[in-house]
């Protein structure tokens, strides 16, 4: 059962563009979001992350907006570099357990 | 800091053989995890640590599967034995206890079972 959902698996962006990047999560005790980045052949690493208390969380390039109601959030990226290009994870915990979405891989086009 | 160290970071082995892989956590970090990544499941947790004890083994797959944590540098997940399945690239993970959520991930096990 899937709780974490990235329903697109890619995204084409043009560099200096914004990049958009939607999760959706049907667990409604989930209290802390992540975005994760993950190059080919590495681990994933950590981006950026928002506590369910807030509805924004802003760092350098990337803002996490976070709507409960809705079970959303996304992830902005602006603006977009060509080192963005990866595969970006969307995470949810309310525990020290981890729920990944699939992932949607972000290529930046020069 | 060296980050998360796994090995070995490819591993290709006949069915039925045993398979083991290790992780060694970042220094000072007191929670391991163990994920596994497939084409068909994505990003699953496997089972986790909290200094040196395992707290929630819900996402191991099989008894075939194992893991321990003999002490705070080291951990190992085996397989006995391995199935053309199991295929996958395996990650470990630590994270600290000040900052419990943000998980550091070491680069990965491809595992190849023919």
């Amino acid at each position: 059962d899937q709780q974490v959902k990235q329903n697109s698996p890619s995204l084409s962006v043009q560099e200096g563009r914004i990049s958009i990047l939607n999760c959706d999560y049907t667990n409604s005790m989930f209290d802390y979001f992540l975005w994760y980045k993950k190059y080919p052949a590495e681990g994933p690493t950590f981006l950026i992350s928002i506590s369910s208390i807030k509805d924004k969380n802003e760092d350098g390039r990337f803002t996490v907006f976070l709507n409960k109601s809705a079970k959303h959030l996304s992830l902005h990226i602006v603006p977009s570099q060509p080192g963005d290009s990866a595969v970006y994870f969307c995470a949810a915990t309310n525990d020290y357990k981890l729920s990944f979405g699939a992932g949607t891989t972000v290529t930046v086009r020069a | 800091d060296a980050g998360v160290i796994q090995s070995p970071r490819h591993e290709v082995t006949e069915m039925g053989q045993e398979v083991t892989l290790r992780c060694k956590p970042i220094s000072g970090h007191d929670y391991l995890f163990w994920y596994r990544q497939t084409m068909m499941r994505g990003l699953e947790l496997l089972i986790y640590f909290n200094n040196n004890v395992p707290i929630d083994d819900s996402g191991m797959p099989e008894d075939r599967f194992s893991a321990k944590m003999p002490n705070a540098s080291f951990s190992n997940l085996k397989i006995q034995p391995s199935e053309p399945r199991d295929s996958a690239v395996y990650f470990c993970a630590s994270s600290s206890p000040l900052k419990r959520d943000e998980q550091f991930f070491g680069p990965g096990t491809r595992l190849t079972v023919l």
